[in-house]
């Protein structure tokens, strides 16, 4: 029944470990997106995919590498993990590949990851 | 100056209350325009776009002033159920799907 199914749900790793998320939506959407949203709440995207092909990314580091299999798979794979990359990260997903009125985010119920 | 701004609150109020909450957006270029609401701990979910011409959806108002770049979002009859942080969102730029997010503003309803 869910829609948008990330995993794992907590992520406790030690600095400079590789790790990876994955993200599986059932909506049959088109697009789909990372975002993280750190200590002070603020959301912000991070990549985007439409039908498997890379359409927005942002000024993120290149220790995060998404992989997009099929439209509806995208995961995410942080090498070499910092402190600074606790937050919480939501995978989303989208039918068009504009989010617009007609098509909202839905929203995977996020992963938490706790650098140490 | 960031693209959406909101102020963080807390606001808190009675139960029956109404509260009003605004943001504003820095790019005049912006198409859309949503409400997300997050509860604790939990993913943002919509709660309602908002058109020019104003909507409502039940308990809640939300308006958009193109003039002045700020929206605003009206919680008539506040239940306990209403706390939650709300989320004011635009899309960036029109048709990049690039959605940016203010950092929200918490509400919480006391009986």
């Amino acid at each position: 029944d869910t829609a948008v199914s990330q995993t794992p749900k907590y992520l406790v790793t030690q600095m400079g470990n590789d790790k990876s998320i994955k993200c599986e939506q059932n909506l049959g959407h088109d697009t789909m997106y990372w975002y993280k949203q750190d200590s002070k709440k603020f959301l912000k995207i991070m990549f985007s995919y439409n039908n498997k092909e890379l359409i927005i990314n942002e000024t993120v580091p290149n220790r995060f590498s998404p992989k997009s299999p099929d439209k509806a798979h995208l995961n995410l794979h942080i090498n070499s993990l910092e402190l600074g990359d606790s937050a919480v990260y939501f995978c989303a997903s989208s039918h068009g590949a504009v989010s617009s009125y007609n098509s909202p985010l839905h929203f995977g119920n996020g992963t938490r990851l706790t650098v140490t | 100056r960031k693209e959406v701004e909101q102020d963080p609150g807390p606001f808190n109020v009675p139960e029956g209350a109404t509260v009003a909450f605004n943001c504003t957006y820095s790019n005049s270029a912006s198409q859309s325009f949503f409400w997300y609401r997050q509860d604790c701990r939990k993913e943002p979910k919509l709660l309602m776009s908002v058109y020019s011409s104003g909507n409502e959806d039940g308990r809640f108002t939300a308006q958009l002033n193109r003039a002045s770049q700020y929206i605003s979002l009206l919680i008539r009859d506040s239940k306990l159920s209403d706390s939650a942080t709300y989320l004011c969102v635009v899309n960036r730029v029109s048709n990049t799907g690039k959605l940016i997010f203010g950092q929200g503003t918490t509400l919480q309803v006391k009986p």
